[in-house]
């Protein structure tokens, strides 16, 4: 168990909806990553935060938005959804402190996102 | 921008073999590296990091890597592989004093029993 929660594990919806995925980051880390794993894509860097606020953006679409709320758990919003958005989609955290970090990440255990 | 390389898509091995798993990044300032290790339907886990001193890491489940600075290499050995080592294997590379990982695209091991 690597501390790191994300809720659903599981979630199945049609084309064009909405869906948020919840990360609970282990305790004490400030930063919070987002990537998406699909077959074709391998593991793709979507978004960092730290401390509430965004540090870093990699292949993220204009369709899928974060936020790291004051208590430190993070959303991943993804909407009109398209086929190609099913993927298991991790959260990680690691400890980070401003502009320093040598600590590793800790996944958590992925949502698997359906798109039908 | 960095980037990692890993050498190989798709290992197939035997019981008892060795393994070697090739990593190379590019980016030329201090670097703190990673083997991840991805079970069959589970989570990345960590094997084992480099941050500094001794280039040969020991990790989990009798994993090493050496950090071979000239050749900017990272590559996970074990001497014997078990069934139980069938997994995706990600190398992953992050600036000294940064916060952004960059992972490669993974390697697949498939041990046959």
């Amino acid at each position: 168990d690597s501390g790191v929660t994300q809720t659903p594990k599981h979630l199945i919806t049609a084309t064009g909806q909405r869906v948020t995925l919840r990360c609970s980051p282990r305790s004490g880390d400030l930063s919070v990553y987002w990537y998406q794993q699909s077959l074709d894509q391998g593991l793709q860097f979507l978004i960092q935060y730290y401390n509430g606020e965004e540090r870093a953006k990699g292949n993220i679409l204009e369709r899928f938005s974060a936020q790291q709320f004051p208590d430190l758990h993070s959303e991943l919003n993804l909407s009109s959804l398209e086929l190609g958005d099913s993927a298991l989609y991790f959260c990680a955290s690691s400890v980070a402190w401003d502009r320093v970090s040598r600590g590793e990440l800790f996944f958590g255990e992925g949502s698997r996102l359906t798109v039908l | 921008a960095q980037s990692v390389s890993q050498h190989n898509h798709h290992v197939i091995l035997s019981e008892a073999a060795s393994l070697e798993l090739g990593c190379n990044y590019s980016y030329g300032g201090t670097v703190n590296l990673f083997w991840y290790v991805q079970y069959p339907g589970q989570h990345l886990q960590l094997l084992l990091k480099y941050f500094s001193g001794d280039p040969l890491v020991k990790g989990i489940k009798g994993f090493e890597a050496e950090f071979i600075k000239s050749k900017f290499s990272f590559n996970l050995r074990k001497p014997s592989v078990q069934w139980s080592d069938t997994a995706e294997y990600f190398c992953a590379v992050k600036e000294n004093y940064g916060q952004n990982f960059v992972f490669g695209p993974g390697t697949r091991l498939s041990v046959l029993p």
